[in-house]
């Protein structure tokens, strides 16, 4: 079964520093990777997708991440956070079923919230 | 453009009451899906439905049905509420044409905080 694993439950930086926020999964085959942002009280908004070719992927926001198949990860970047980043941040592939269709399901990870010191 | 609105945004019930939670979207997608959302868990996927009248089981179904009898609308219904139904729940929809591909992308709603006592 697909997995996905955010080991760090909360990171704090501070404004300006970089930051990196680490993703693992586990999936048999090429998998279709996405990352999200949810600010407080709101919905989750797409960061940014993986589903082939190059593999250092940019999103909106300023943030990048970089497929790593030998590793399975599938890390996300930004070279230097603004307060505005606070937020909790998903992880998630896409789930097929036992025939192999998706549906576009998502299976997510735990989450992780940044906290962003002045 | 309202994208996927959910109905009602925050519920309290007491134990053994029922409730239904209304999302809709307005993009004309395919596919909707219900997530519940819970610290330190992630969005797990309650139920989703592929097309109008169709329904199927995610990862959590236990205690929960749904039904999509127009294509707009997908509803959550909660016959016997339990204090572990306590939670905020999420509807999304994505386009099927893009699905699959790992091109699509979903469209969340605002999502629904419900507390069971």
């Amino acid at each position: 079964a697909q997995s996905v694993t955010q080991p760090d439950i909360h990171i704090t930086v501070s404004e300006g520093a970089s930051l990196e926020l680490r993703c693992n999964y586990s999936y048999g085959a090429t998998p279709y990777l996405f990352w999200y942002v949810q600010s407080p009280g709101q919905g989750l908004q797409l960061l940014l997708k993986y589903f082939s070719g190059d593999t250092l992927v940019q999103g909106i926001k300023g943030f990048e991440a970089e497929f790593k198949r030998s590793q399975s990860s599938f890390n996300l970047r930004k070279p230097s956070v603004h307060w505005s980043d606070a937020a909790e941040y998903f992880c998630a592939v896409e789930t097929a079923n036992a025939g192999g269709t998706s549906y576009g399901k998502l299976t997510f990870g735990q989450g992780t919230i940044l906290t962003v010191h002045p | 453009n309202a994208g996927v609105t959910q109905t009602p945004k925050f519920r309290v019930l007491k134990t053994g009451q029922s409730m239904t939670l209304l999302c809709a979207q307005d993009m004309n997608h395919e596919y909707m899906y219900w997530y519940r959302q819970d610290p330190g868990m992630g969005l797990r996927l309650i139920h989703y439905s592929v097309g109008e009248g169709t329904t199927a089981k995610g990862e959590v179904p236990d205690g929960y049905n749904v039904s999509r009898l127009k294509k707009q609308n997908f509803l959550l219904g909660l016959e016997s509420a339990a204090p572990s139904q306590t939670s905020v729940y999420f509807c999304a929809s994505s386009d099927r044409l893009r699905s699959g591909t790992g091109k699509e992308k979903l469209f969340f709603g605002s999502g629904t905080q419900l507390s069971v006592l």
